[in-house]
């Protein structure tokens, strides 16, 4: 079965400073997208990339799937106490018999930004 | 607010209790989907309608858990007989239902089960 591993499995940076998040499928990905989570809370969609070699940028947020559709990185710039949550990459099931979305996800990154 | 509403955001229950949760999904939506999540993992996938139909269905869902939406509008999830494996974050998504790669989950907040 198709899995996805994210890395670091938590992080703490200092306010200011840029981090990377990686996000590795045992297989092709048909779409790959990135979610943000506060503790106890729902997800908010941040980013859906599609096509090997992909970049989206959002304010300080900028995602990247490479040419294989098998990772994908979330890149922080210049990180600020309100990135503070776990950030979670889902993937499309292929394959499903609807077609509909229901996306299986990682297990997160729990990022901690230090004022 | 026009996001996606859960009800209860939180419910204690002793084991053996059956338990109900609503979700409200943002009023154009379709498909409505119920994931569980539990500490330090992703959300799973339960199962999903597309208007009044239940289409899919995960393993996960064994026969202590049905989901109904009888109207195509808000979805109920029951669990009977509640067991302490059930303690975990249920989530509900929505999506326009226009299908294809592009579409987009919209989260509610969120019920957390604690079952003692």
């Amino acid at each position: 079965s198709q899995e996805l591993e994210q890395s670091p499995q938590s992080l703490i940076v200092q306010e200011g400073k840029n981090l990377t998040i990686n996000c590795t499928s045992s297989k092709t990905l048909y779409g790959l997208y990135w979610y943000k989570q506060k503790y106890g809370e729902g997800l908010i969609f941040l980013m859906m990339l599609q096509k090997g070699g992909e970049e989206k940028s959002h304010e300080k947020i900028t995602a990247k799937l490479d040419e294989k559709k098998q990772q994908s990185s979330l890149h922080i710039t210049a990180s600020q106490p309100s990135h503070a949550g776990i950030y979670l990459c889902g993937a499309d099931k292929f394959g499903s018999q609807t077609g509909a979305n229901n996306l299986f996800f990682g297990t997160g990154t729990r990022l901690t930004v230090i004022p | 607010d026009t996001g996606v509403s859960q009800d209860p955001r939180h419910k204690i229950t002793k084991r053996g209790q059956n338990v109900t949760f609503r979700c409200d999904p943002i009023s154009e939506h379709n498909r409505l989907y119920w994931y569980r999540q539990t500490l330090g993992q992703g959300p799973e996938f339960l199962t999903y309608f597309q208007n009044e139909a239940q289409l899919e269905k995960s393993r996960l869902l064994s026969d202590r858990f049905s989901a109904e939406r009888p109207k195509g509008s808000f979805s109920t999830l029951e669990i009977q007989r509640t067991e302490q494996g059930d303690s975990a974050m249920y989530l509900c998504a929505s999506s326009t239902g226009t299908g294809g790669i592009n579409e987009k989950l919209f989260f509610g907040s969120g019920t957390q089960l604690s079952v003692l």
